[in-house]
């Protein structure tokens, strides 16, 4: 069965501190995958999703940046962090091909960053 | 453009009783539509889905929804609440694009169930 973690699940992050937050999918290959993230009262926003190895896609513009240096792992990646990129983080993947996708999205445990 | 309207950021139901959450959306194309539930500090785990075939969807739990075109929702009910139920609440549209299934949110709903 397939199954997705990211880690770490909490983190506390000074201001202007570096970012790596790690998803890896196992179970399935060649998978969409996605970054999330929830604010309060704000719903789920998509940052960044890939269809395949080196290939992002950014949803918004941000402080964030994203890699997928192998098929089933995703990155998200930040050089100095800002107060307004506190929140949690969701790592998300997807059946690609089309005539079995329906974007039905598989998640992750979510990572809780905080920034002071 | 796809969007999803959820009304009622926060819903309260007495244990025992219905539960009744509102889902619309707005799509161009016959859309794939879902129902997620967030545990609190957790990750989204799958309701339901409605993929075009029966319009009455059975889910997890006991909960399952209508899809009703003519009036673009997609709502969620429960016939009796359980204090398990107590969590947040997504509802999500999805349309291809590109070369994926884009997946767009509703802001969600908070069930509490009162004892």
């Amino acid at each position: 069965s397939q199954t997705i973690h990211q880690w770490p699940a909490t983190l506390v992050q000074p201001v202007g501190s570096p970012l790596s937050l790690e998803c890896t999918v196992e179970g399935t290959s060649n998978p969409n995958l996605y970054w999330y993230r929830q604010a309060a009262g704000r719903g789920l926003q998509l940052l960044f999703y890939s269809v395949g190895i080196g290939q992002i896609s950014s949803e918004v513009p941000q402080n964030l940046s994203a890699s997928r240096p192998q098929d089933r792992q995703f990155i998200l990646s930040s050089k100095k962090l800002l107060l307004s990129d506190s929140g949690f983080y969701l790592c998300a993947w997807s059946v690609k091909e089309a005539g079995a996708s329906t974007g039905e999205l598989f998640f992750g445990e979510g990572s809780r960053l905080t920034v002071l | 453009a796809q969007s999803v309207t959820q009304l009622g950021s926060h819903v309260s139901v007495s244990e025992g009783a219905l539960v009744l959450l509102r889902c619309n959306y707005s799509s161009s194309v016959p859309p794939y539509l879902f129902w997620y539930v967030q545990y609190p500090n957790q990750g989204l785990q799958l309701l339901l889905k409605y993929t075009s075939a029966a319009t009455l969807v059975k889910g997890i739990n006991g909960f399952e929804a209508e899809f009703k075109k003519s009036e673009t929702s997609f709502h969620l009910t429960k016939p009796s609440a359980h204090m398990s139920d107590a969590a947040e609440y997504f509802c999500a549209v999805s349309e291809r694009s590109g070369g994926y299934q884009k997946v767009t949110f509703g802001t969600g709903t908070k069930l509490q169930v009162i004892p």
